[in-house]
């Protein structure tokens, strides 16, 4: 089955700097890739996804970047604010069913 | 839009003892996940629905887990006989359909003594 690996497990950034989250996934036929955003004690917020069909997506601070030959993806959150701080989860799908492989979260602390 | 409702929010058990989650989705979402959380871990897919049927329950543990959704809305996740290793928060999510982004409720966290 699809593996999603997810680097760094920490990310301190300073408020205003940017972040950069990789996801690394194994299986070539995923084709859907969605970014979580969990708070402490809430469930998962979906910020942003991607569909195989394209290389990026933005939406205001945040953004998304798809290397389907490299078989990875990326977060990017820029002018970074205390209320980012969060654990953040990558996932993979093939589509079909929509099963969803989730990587094991990055902790990201935006220090004021 | 009301976002998905779980309920309880905490449970406390003993081990063999049953549990029972609930979950009412998004307002005409047609499909309907149960995942498994484990502290420091991403989500796990223990069952999917579209509308009453299943769709996928390849990781459920379907000695002891049980789930349904009879009318096509809320759902119910059964724990019977519970062990220690299902201590977990259970996430539910819903979506407009199978290959539309899911939606997550705020999870039920089980603790087993």
């Amino acid at each position: 089955g699809e593996n999603v690996e997810q680097h760094p497990s920490t990310l301190s950034v300073q408020e205003g700097d940017s972040a950069v989250i990789k996801c690394t996934y194994s299986d070539s036929a995923s084709n859907y890739f969605p970014w979580y955003k969990q708070e402490l004690g809430k469930g998962p917020q979906l910020i942003i996804d991607i569909r195989s069909n394209v290389g990026e997506k933005k939406d205001q601070r945040i953004a998304v970047t798809l290397n389907k030959t490299a078989k990875h993806f990326s977060l990017h959150i820029t002018e970074t604010q205390p209320e980012d701080s969060a654990v953040y989860f990558c996932a993979a799908s093939r589509g079909g069913n929509n099963r969803l492989a989730f990587g094991k979260g990055n902790q990201v602390v935006v220090i004021p | 839009e009301a976002g998905v409702a779980q309920s309880p929010r905490y449970k406390i058990i003993e081990k063999r003892q049953s549990v029972a989650f609930w979950c009412n989705p998004i307002s005409g979402h047609a499909t309907l996940y149960w995942y498994q959380q484990i502290l420091g871990q991403g989500p796990k897919l223990l069952i999917q629905f579209q509308n009453n049927g299943v769709v996928d329950d390849s990781q459920l543990p379907k000695d002891r887990f049980s789930a349904e959704r009879l009318k096509g809305v809320d759902s119910t996740l059964k724990i019977q006989p519970a062990k220690l290793e299902d201590s977990a928060v259970y996430l539910c999510a819903s979506s407009l359909e199978w290959d539309q982004p899911q939606h997550f409720g705020d999870g039920t966290r089980l603790s087993i003594l």
